[in-house]
């Protein structure tokens, strides 16, 4: 069964940085676009990043040039490098499978959640 | 960027009544809308895409309906499994790919 299983979140000071995974299993990893998808506390659903099959990327506007989005296939593996961290990155940070062919997300991991403080 | 805004906030619901939760699209999306629901402590679940067509493993309960920038969510008899929040996401014209802010379903 598909199985996307996040980690690297955890508390961290404003101004520094975490890199998280998501480690996906049951299924061709390569095949699939991702997503990283963020809820800040008691908040809504907020898309940050996506990266296509074949490296094409994505960022909402209040990331770019602070996360970077990769993938390694041969590891079956998705990573989100965040820097320049504040405050409102403050999130449970999930990975997500988008379906291939539209851009709406059929699985989803258990989330692992960031905090940005001092 | 296509702003999402989901109707009413809070639905109390008495279980075995129906449900009617909406969401609107600030421009057409045509129908690529995709609905998802949340209980708490869990990962969203998608429910609906295309607007209307249920998911895999999805109860008939659940039917979407809309196209262009209105769209309703009905769940139409409430199990005590459906008190959750739901919410509606577009994938039409993007990035960014937007969600709705949600709308919690309670017992009444």
């Amino acid at each position: 069964q598909v199985q996307l299983v996040e980690s690297g979140g955890g508390l961290v000071k404003p101004g520094g940085s975490l890199r998280l995974s998501c480690a996906a299993s049951g299924f061709t990893f390569s095949d699939y676009y991702m997503s990283w998808i963020r809820q800040a506390p008691g908040r809504g659903l907020e898309w940050i990043s996506y990266i296509s099959s074949s490296g094409t990327i994505y960022y909402v506007d209040s990331v770019k040039g602070r996360f970077t989005i990769s993938r390694d296939n041969a590891k079956n593996s998705l990573y989100l490098q965040m820097n320049s961290l504040r405050a409102d990155d403050t999130a449970v940070y999930y990975c997500a499978r988008d379906t291939g062919s539209y851009f709406y997300f059929d699985y989803w991991g258990q989330g692992t959640l960031v905090t940005v403080s001092s | 960027e296509i702003v999402m805004t989901q109707s009413p906030a809070t639905l109390s619901v008495s279980p075995g009544e129906r449900a009617t939760l909406s969401c609107r699209a600030s421009q057409s999306v045509s129908s690529n809308l995709a609905w998802y629901q949340q209980k708490p402590g869990q990962a969203p679940r998608l429910l609906i895409y295309g607007a209307s067509t249920r998911a895999t493993g999805i109860p008939a309960r659940f039917s979407g309906s809309g196209s262009g920038t209105e769209f309703t969510l009905t769940i139409s008899s409430l199990q005590s499994e459906d008190f959750a929040v739901y919410y509606c996401q577009q994938y039409n014209n993007w990035p960014p790919l937007t969600f709705g802010g949600g709308t919690k379903v309670q017992i009444k």
